[in-house]
């Protein structure tokens, strides 16, 4: 079946380390997103990816990075300039471009800093 | 910009009820609504969308919604609560472009209810 995958489910760093996410889809979708979750905040979009080797900054793309080297591939990097890195991480994406093309979920990656 | 905004926090039903969760959202255009449910640690499932049409819409699980544009609203309704139903809800918005430029799905999330079920 395809999906999206999430890779690895729980990690953890000591604060001042970069940290790459890592999230890969068989859907063969061309828009990729990560969200970030704290608890009450609901999801914020952190960047996306419309096609390979372009990206967009979200609305809280700070001390973050991101690359779309492959379709299939949109890894994220938590650097040490984020300065509350820990929270629950979403990737997502969606068959093709538009406001009403819904999007596809991983199971997530619990990112703790300490 | 557009905004949504879930009044409840968290929401108890026993199993057989019937239940509701309330979702206002603040868009000047026509809007994209979706219903998302996730289950503790997961990522999150699509229930329904409404992009235009028919203002009842029905979802998977059972779940429909109705979108009220007089009221800016996009309540999900259930008739009947299960038990697996418990997990937190969110509803998103999405704007319409006017254009297809290849805008990406930005679309922008409520804070969520968490829905308990009692037996």
């Amino acid at each position: 079946d395809g999906g999206i995958t999430q890779s690895p489910k729980y990690l953890f760093r000591k604060e001042g380390q970069n940290v790459t996410l890592s999230c890969e889809q068989n859907l063969n979708h061309d828009a990729m997103y990560w969200y970030r979750q704290d608890p009450g905040q609901g999801l914020r979009l952190i960047y996306y990816s419309q096609i390979v080797n372009d990206f967009q900054k979200g609305d809280i793309a700070e001390g973050y990075s991101v690359s779309r080297e492959k379709k299939e591939s949109f890894p994220l990097t938590v650097t040490s300039a984020q300065k509350n890195p820990t929270a629950f991480y979403l990737c997502a994406s969606s068959i093709r471009t538009g406001y009403n093309s819904p999007l596809h979920f991983g199971n997530g990656t619990r990112l703790t800093v300490t | 910009a557009q905004s949504v905004t879930q009044p409840d926090i968290h929401i108890t039903v026993s199993e057989g009820a019937s239940l509701e969760l309330r979702c206002n959202y603040s868009y000047g255009a026509t809007p994209y609504l979706f219903w998302y449910v996730q289950s503790p640690g997961q990522g999150l499932q699509l229930l329904l969308k409404y992009f235009s049409g028919d203002t009842l819409v029905q979802g998977i699980k059972g779940f429909e919604a109705e979108f009220k544009r007089s009221q800016s609203s996009f309540n999900l309704r259930k008739p009947s609560v299960h038990w697996s139903d418990a997990a937190e809800y969110f509803c998103a918005v999405g704007a319409v472009s006017r254009v297809d430029t290849g805008t990406a799905s930005k679309l922008t999330f409520g804070t969520g209810t968490r829905l308990q079920v009692t037996l």
